[in-house]
């Protein structure tokens, strides 16, 4: 089965410095990864996806993605972090049972920007 | 874009009510849509999976006949929490993933969630 893990409960960056959120995946073939971000009492929204192609992936808000095939990682970026970033992020990769596709997510990171 | 529109967003309600959940896929056609439960500060855990015109998909460990699941349209699932307990006071996220019609490996979208709180 397809999973990911998030080594990193928390992240704490001050305003204006780079973030990285960490994500490893384990899967059988080739691997379709998503990150979504959560604010408080919302669902999830879609950042960035990597299907194939360019391992830098580049999403919403000015969030990038650097996927690496020989470390299994798949870790979140931005190279200017926003108090407004301040959120849950989620990792995620599809799975596929029987004839249906799923996702799979991580257990989560929250991330603090401080002013 | 691709909204997905849950509602209510809260939901209070007497222990032994039931209690349905609106999921709508509001500028696209769904055939596949998702039901997670989130617990506080944890991730989500996936419920079923709704396709249209057909039975859900359960995960283990949950419960068909205390999660009813109807998919009746490509825009529309419910989600009915029966006979509801305090156990079952949780965050409930709904999310649809477009057609393949839209182009192949389409993510996820997500509704912004309904807070059940079970008195």
């Amino acid at each position: 089965a397809q999973s990911v893990a998030q080594p990193e409960d928390q992240v704490k960056v001050a305003e204006g410095n780079p973030l990285t959120v960490k994500c490893t995946y384990s899967v059988s073939g080739n691997p379709y990864l998503f990150w979504y971000v959560q604010y408080p009492n919302r669902g999830l929204q879609f950042l960035l996806k990597y299907i194939t192609g360019d391992n830098l992936v580049k999403g919403s808000y000015g969030f990038e993605a650097e996927f690496n095939k020989s470390q299994t990682s798949f870790h979140l970026k931005k190279p200017s972090a926003l108090v407004s970033d301040s959120a849950l992020y989620f990792c995620a990769v599809r799975d596929k049972v029987d004839s249906s596709y799923k996702l799979i997510f991580g257990s989560g990171t929250r991330l603090l920007v401080r002013p | 874009g691709a909204v997905v529109s849950q509602h209510p967003s809260r939901v209070i309600c007497k222990s032994g009510t039931s209690v349905k959940i609106e999921c709508r896929s509001l500028d696209f056609q769904a055939t596949t849509m998702f039901w997670y439960r989130q617990f506080p500060k944890q991730s989500l855990m996936l419920m079923a999976t709704s396709n249209e015109g057909s039975k859900a998909t359960y995960e283990q460990g949950v419960e068909k006949d205390k999660f009813l699941i109807n998919h009746a349209s490509l825009t529309l699932s419910t989600l009915t929490v029966t006979s509801a307990h305090p156990e079952d006071s949780s965050f409930y996220i709904c999310s649809a993933r477009k057609e393949a019609a839209y182009g192949s490996n389409q993510p996820q979208h997500f509704g912004d969630g309904t807070r059940l709180s079970i008195l």
